[in-house]
């Protein structure tokens, strides 16, 4: 298995810019975790979803942030429109239930 | 509310002294606690949990219920430990998200 997999894994974009940011979980695993890594904040939840289902997103910061998971094994990030302090390192989780935490390598994202 | 706090954003060691990173945590019920570790370029990986009680890579951590913290700890730092740490809690029951601290910087001077 190759573990997480994340596409971009580094995105350049202007501001107002849509961004997509896409997110393979491991096959299996049924809980699915987008985090969002700067200097300032550190690691924060953003939204998560188990079983497909989005059971928290009061981490996305803003109604420009959107995430879906169509099916088991793909996510999407969506920010629209892009800001630059939106610039940071987008990671995606996934896990079994009750069971580690496994992390895709991250996109990084700057938005100008 | 649920919070963890590490303290150093970064920590500096010689090779082959002690090291021990520090985290606290906020945390109305029964966590779980984990250390994650970051090497350069690389994805953020699991190193330990403290229900597993193991050691790995010579890294231990005990929980400290009394004091709420669950402090990382080795005996002899080694250059390969250079990495960025982070320690984390979650909700014991069922499949929660990771609450994250900020993360220490550690670096090991040869």
């Amino acid at each position: 298995d190759a573990g997480v997999i994340q596409s971009p894994r580094h995105e350049v974009t202007e501001m107002g810019q849509e961004v997509t940011l896409r997110c393979k979980p491991i096959s299996g695993h049924n809980s699915l975790f987008w985090y969002r890594q700067t200097m300032m904040r550190g690691l924060e939840l953003l939204i998560y979803f188990n079983n497909n289902v989005p059971i928290d997103d009061s981490g996305m910061p803003e109604d420009r942030f959107s995430a879906k998971m169509p099916n088991a094994s793909f996510s999407t990030l969506k920010i629209q429109p892009s800001e630059p302090r939106d610039s940071a390192v987008y990671f995606c989780a996934s896990s079994e239930v009750g069971n580690e935490q496994f992390f895709g390598p991250g996109t990084r994202l700057t938005v100008l | 509310a649920q919070r963890v706090t590490q303290p150093e954003k970064l920590l500096s060691v010689f090779k082959g002294a002690p090291v021990e990173l520090k985290c606290n945590y906020s945390y109305s019920g029964s966590p779980e606690l984990f250390w994650y570790v970051q090497y350069s370029r690389q994805r953020l990986q699991l190193l330990l949990r403290h229900i597993s009680r193991e050691s790995i890579k010579g890294f231990t951590a005990d929980l400290n219920k009394g004091e709420t913290s669950f402090h990382l700890k080795k005996p002899f730092a080694q250059e390969e430990d250079s990495a960025m740490y982070y320690c984390a809690l979650r909700s014991h029951s069922g499949n929660t998200p990771l609450v994250f601290g900020k993360g220490t910087r550690l670096s090991v001077i040869a």
